[in-house]
């Protein structure tokens, strides 16, 4: 039973353009999102969170929205660049359990 | 810089060893949690401890077991390693408040043959 989904296992999208990660999820509980960026052989790194009662949070290139009633969040990077290339997980925590469940993760790859 | 440090990068163990995963936080965090990353599975959780002592099963605790005898240290204990334990085993730390981000260790990629 996956409560947080990703359903796109990779995305190509070229230098300079937007890049849009999404991310569902079924826990109507989960209030609190989290994007991370995870290189191969090292441990994922936090990219930019949004608590549900926020529609939206911005840093730097890095925007995180969050669709409440659709149960729905993405990721926008803009621009992309060769660099943003790795894999992204989405990941959501309930603040009565503390727990963080992961989603199966993006590769984002950025063509130069 | 909160740091999480994993005690080993490779391990290579045989079938039906006793394994410990050691891991330390530096960041007097109260939670602290183990995840295995698997390819198309994404990062399942195996077990947290939000206090010295106590803990919880996460996702798919079958054949882990956890210790946590002081706050800083989080270790994962494969009773008797099989080859469908292979994986990146990841640990990590967060503050108790269930608002903020986990912060990872490296990463402990171990194979079990």
């Amino acid at each position: 039973d996956q409560q947080v989904k990703q359903n796109s296992p990779s995305l190509s999208v070229q230098e300079g353009r937007i890049s849009i990660l999404n991310c569902d999820y079924t826990n109507s509980m989960f209030d609190y999102f989290l994007w991370y960026k995870k290189y191969p052989a090292e441990g994922p790194t936090f990219l930019i969170s949004i608590s549900s009662i926020k529609d939206k949070n911005e840093d730097g290139r890095f925007t995180v929205f969050l669709n409440k009633s659709a149960k729905h969040l993405s990721l926008h990077i803009v621009p992309s660049q060769p660099g943003d290339s790795a894999v992204y997980f989405c990941a959501a925590s309930d603040a009565g359990t503390y727990k963080y469940i992961f989603g199966t993760g993006t590769r984002l790859k950025v063509l130069a | 810089d909160v740091k999480v440090t994993q005690s080993s990068r490779y391990l290579v163990k045989r079938t039906g060893e006793k394994v410990f995963l050691e891991c330390v936080q530096d960041m007097d965090h109260e939670n602290m949690f183990w995840y295995r990353q698997d390819p198309g599975l994404g990062l399942r959780l195996i077990y947290f401890s939000y206090d010295v002592k106590m803990k919880e099963k996460g996702d798919i605790p079958e054949g882990y077991s956890v210790s946590r005898e002081k706050k800083e240290r989080f270790s994962l204990i494969l009773e008797s390693a099989s080859t469908n334990q292979t994986s990146m085993y990841l640990c990590a730390s967060s503050l108790s408040s269930g608002v903020g981000e986990a912060f990872f260790g490296q990463g402990t990629r171990l194979t079990v043959v």
